[in-house]
């Protein structure tokens, strides 16, 4: 079964470096997503992402962070001046779109521990 | 928007003891759901989900939840539990008509006693 790849699976970064984390999704999904979730407490939606651009986001998705699918298989997650705060799991997903009849569920990564020192 | 309550922070049950872990939600609409498991440093799994139709899914690992539209409600189901199901538990709500920004909850976790 086809699978979201995310790498790298722990990444560790000294406060106010720039950061990448790297997303493999199925390859003939459509919709992108990142989502974070700090330790012990719930997911949050951050960003999604359809036909190159973003189409939704949560008031977490400041500007310090961009997402981008630079050559058509990675989807990545630029978090420009990290902060303590940033520790966290982040997980990317993807959608394959609106199918008639439904929807499908979200394909999630296994994830990236991102710890800031 | 949608959103999910879980309300439950933390349930401990026997091994071999039916389960019921509680969800409710707010939207809108008839929502999509699902019921996501994570075990400790793990991604999620998908256990089950409703788009429409008939109102009790079964998902995997023995697992079922039902979808009562009158309670707002979408609770996870398992007539024995086994030891191998201690984990955190997420509900998750899906805006209908388009496949965008899924809220969870903010999990349930689950400890099996021997």
């Amino acid at each position: 079964e086809p699978e979201v790849t995310q790498t790298p699976s722990h990444q560790v970064t000294q406060m106010g470096q720039e950061v990448i984390l790297r997303c493999v999704p199925i390859s003939n999904h459509l919709y992108f997503y990142w989502y974070r979730q700090i330790l012990g407490q719930k997911v949050e939606f951050l960003v999604s992402f359809y036909n190159n651009e973003i189409s939704e986001k949560s008031e977490i998705f400041d500007d310090q962070f961009s997402v981008e699918r630079p050559d058509g298989s990675n989807f990545t997650l630029k978090i420009r001046s990290t902060k303590l705060e940033d520790s966290a799991m982040y997980f990317c997903a993807s959608g394959p779109g609106v199918i008639s009849p439904g929807n499908q569920p979200q394909h999630f990564g296994d994830g990236t521990r991102l710890s800031i020192l | 928007a949608q959103s999910v309550t879980q309300p439950d922070i933390h349930i401990t049950v026997s091994e071999g003891a039916s389960l019921e872990l509680r969800c409710n939600y707010s939207y809108g609409a008839t929502p999509y759901l699902f019921w996501y498991v994570q075990s400790p440093g793990q991604g999620l799994q998908l256990l089950l989900k409703y788009f429409s139709g008939d109102t009790l899914v079964q998902g995997i690992k023995g697992f079922e939840a039902e979808f009562k539209r009158s309670q707002s409600s979408f609770n996870l189901r398992k007539p024995s539990v086994h030891w191998s199901d201690a984990a955190e538990y997420f509900c998750a709500v899906g805006a209908r008509g388009r496949n965008n920004d899924m809220r969870f909850g903010a999990g349930t976790r689950l400890t099996v006693k021997p």
